[in-house]
């Protein structure tokens, strides 16, 4: 099983900072990498997949980098509305699996 | 517009058995794979497992093989997951998620149903 860690655990930035959250593969897993964003009381938002690739109608503020078993997710200027928790999924193999999650919190 | 629209909030005694189901639209349901994701309260994602409509190809993560069972109606376009005697342990909320894409290595899960909360307490 792929194991993925992330950090930190928690971020805490002002609006119009830059928030720039890590996640570690513990082996390779290409660029098969996903990123999700959770709102309390809401269901996980896909913003970034293949690494790189931002999903349909996500913001051009959102970023993702990386490959093999290190990667990044970059909010350029955090607005308001991005205060929440950030997912990485690996797809590389079965089993499927998440980080345990990095908290972006109002400084 | 796809869509997962998963069935209501559930509260059983440890013991019982339940199943939840989710309902696509608006795609072919029978060639995208199509599962469950667990959330307990408080914590992070955890990939339960995936059923590929088509064939029936089912995958589970291996926390809960033998413990719940995926399966799906192609008539219907709905997918389920089922538990045999629940214990207090399975309350969490349950995400019906589909791959990306239909291709092999499109395993993002992109759309999310709103979740089906399932409280198990004596």
């Amino acid at each position: 099983e792929k194991v993925m860690t992330q950090s930190p655990a928690t971020l805490s930035l002002s609006p119009g900072e830059r928030a720039t959250l890590s996640c570690r593969a513990s082996e390779s897993i290409s660029d098969n990498l996903a990123w999700y964003q959770q709102k309390p009381g809401l269901a996980p938002r896909l913003l970034i997949y293949d690494a790189t690739t931002r999903a349909a109608g996500i913001p051009a503020r959102f970023s993702g980098s990386g490959s093999e078993t290190e990667f990044t997710l970059t909010i350029s200027s955090l607005q308001s509305e991005d205060f929440a928790v950030y997912y990485c999924q690996q797809y590389n193999r079965w089993p499927l699996t998440f980080g345990p999650g990095t908290k972006v919190e109002l400084k | 517009e796809v869509q997962l629209v998963q069935s209501g909030t559930e509260v059983k005694k440890p013991g019982e058995s339940l199943k939840i189901s989710c309902k696509g639209s608006g795609y072919n349901f029978n060639t995208y794979w199509i599962g469950w994701v667990r959330q307990r309260p408080g914590q992070g994602l955890e990939w339960m497992g995936i059923i590929y409509p088509g064939d029936s190809d089912t995958r589970y993560g291996p926390s809960f093989q033998g413990q719940v069972t995926i399966s799906a109606d192609k008539s219907t376009g709905t997918a389920y997951l089922q538990w045999g005697s629940l214990k207090a342990s399975d309350t969490a909320m349950y995400y019906c998620v589909r791959h990306g894409g239909s291709d092999w290595n499109a395993r993002w899960f992109d759309p999310w149903g709103r979740g089906t909360l399932v409280t198990v307490s004596s």
